[in-house]
């Protein structure tokens, strides 16, 4: 059964450096999301992405955030300057085209655990 | 913020169905009630969605209630890889809009 995959599952950084966390969305899913979750706390929405561009994203996703697709097959959520509340569970996930066939449900995959000290 | 409500916890002996309530009473004509799971800290674990129509699949059944302001989810012949925190999301059909989680429903299998 085809999978989204993340590496790595496990980041340590310091605080300040950029770090970019990668995502292999399965393969004819067009529709790829970032989410986060903070030690103890619910699963929050980042950012959504379609054809090349940010279809809606979150408060939480600023300036220091930023999302690309560089090839056929990844996708990536870069850090620019992290900061110690950063650190978080990082989940992205990939869907088919929305549609009464069902086709927009989302698939996570396993999540990269960011540590920022 | 999270347009169901769900309780905050359930237990369920081993082998016997799991029964997971979700009250979403503003649902729309346009959204389906979708169910994901959380085994510890995993990424959340695709279940079952429905629109108005009962729904099974090879983990779970979906019920829906015919004025759709409800629905339950269950786990047939529960284990206690079943453990798990349990969301269920109201989201637009059409569209790729974002998933929003609530608290769920942390359900424990008991051996």
């Amino acid at each position: 059964e085809p999978e989204v995959t993340q590496t790595p599952s496990h980041q340590v950084t310091q605080m300040g450096q950029e770090v970019i966390l990668r995502c292999v969305p399965i393969s004819n899913h067009l529709y790829f999301y970032w989410y986060r979750q903070i030690l103890g706390q619910k699963v929050e929405f980042l950012v959504s992405f379609y054809n090349n561009e940010i279809s809606e994203k979150s408060e939480i996703f600023d300036d220091q955030f930023s999302v690309e697709r560089p090839d056929g097959s990844n996708f990536t959520l870069k850090i620019r300057s992290t900061k110690l509340e950063d650190s978080a569970m990082y989940f992205c996930a990939s869907s088919g085209r929305p549609g009464l066939a069902g086709g927009g449900t989302q698939y996570f995959g396993p999540g990269t655990r960011l540590l920022v000290l | 913020d999270a347009k169901t409500t769900q309780p905050t916890s359930m237990d369920c002996a081993e082998g016997r169905a799991a029964n997971l309530p979700c009250n979403h009473s503003t649902i729309s004509g346009n959204e389906y009630v979708y169910w994901y799971r959380q085994i510890h800290s995993q990424g959340p674990q695709y279940i079952i969605h429905g629109l108005k129509n009962n729904e099974t699949n090879e983990m779970a059944s979906l019920i829906i209630t015919e004025d759709r302001k409800s629905s339950t989810l269950i786990l047939p012949h529960a284990t206690l890889r079943d453990t798990a925190v349990y969301y269920c999301i109201v989201r637009l059909i059409f569209g790729n809009e974002k998933l929003t989680f609530g608290t769920g429903t942390r359900l424990t299998i008991i051996p």
